[in-house]
């Protein structure tokens, strides 16, 4: 089973600043990684699909970048509905497994 | 626009077996070629995938989870369904179904039900 390790926890930061979230896996996973975002009483909503490849609909201020173990998302300006937690999760081999999650508060 | 719909009992006893169902709306189960999937979050927790279910009847679960999950599919109905033995307090959480992005592709999860809280208790 792949283990994802996601970090920091809890990441503070104010409107406007840029966000940095990683994702390290326990094995190589190739470029199928995956990225969530969750807002409270929600469900997950797709941001990225390989490791790069944003979801329809979703602004290009999130991006994703990483390949093999070491995995990025960045939120270039946040924006006051982007404070949420994010997920990775990989789909390179089962069974699928997530991140313990990454929150976004606003500083 | 596909809609996926969790239907099932809000509270459960320790022991007893969680059967939960996924309504699919706007797409056909049985013309398609995902991997429907079911996830769970405990209160305040992160995600855990429990299982998928290809469209060939293909299975795929948790290790940890593996010897009391039963996923199957009614394609009559145009759902799926979920069913949890040997409950546990540790089984409380809000369940979803989903389905991926794109057909033979298992873990890009772009639809989601709303999710349905289930709660382990006497």
């Amino acid at each position: 089973e792949i283990v994802l390790t996601q970090s920091p926890a809890t990441l503070s930061l104010s409107p406007g600043e840029r966000a940095t979230l990683s994702c390290r896996a326990s094995q190589s996973v190739s470029s199928y990684l995956v990225w969530y975002q969750q807002k409270p009483g929600q469900a997950p909503r797709l941001l990225i699909n390989d490791a790069s490849n944003r979801a329809t609909g979703i602004p290009a201020r999130f991006s994703g970048s990483g390949s093999g173990t070491d995995f990025t998302l960045t939120i270039s300006s946040l924006e006051p509905e982007d404070f949420a937690v994010y997920y990775c999760q990989q789909r390179s081999n089962w069974p699928l497994t997530f991140g313990g999650g990454t929150k976004v508060e606003i500083k | 626009q596909l809609q996926l719909q969790e239907s099932g009992p809000g509270l459960v006893k320790p022991a007893e077996t969680l059967s939960l169902t996924c309504t699919v709306s706007g797409g056909s189960i049985s013309s398609s070629r995902y991997y429907w999937g079911w996830i769970r979050q405990p209160p305040g927790k992160g995600l855990e995938w429990i299982g998928s279910m290809s469209y060939n009847g293909d299975t795929y679960f948790n290790p940890s989870l593996k010897s009391r999950v039963t996923i199957s599919i009614d394609t009559s109905k145009n759902q799926f369904s979920l069913k949890l033995s040997s409950l546990t307090a540790a089984d409380t959480a809000v369940y979803y179904c989903a389905r991926p992005s794109q057909q033979l592709v298992g873990g890009v999860f772009d639809s989601w039900g709303q999710g349905t809280l289930v709660t382990v208790s006497s």
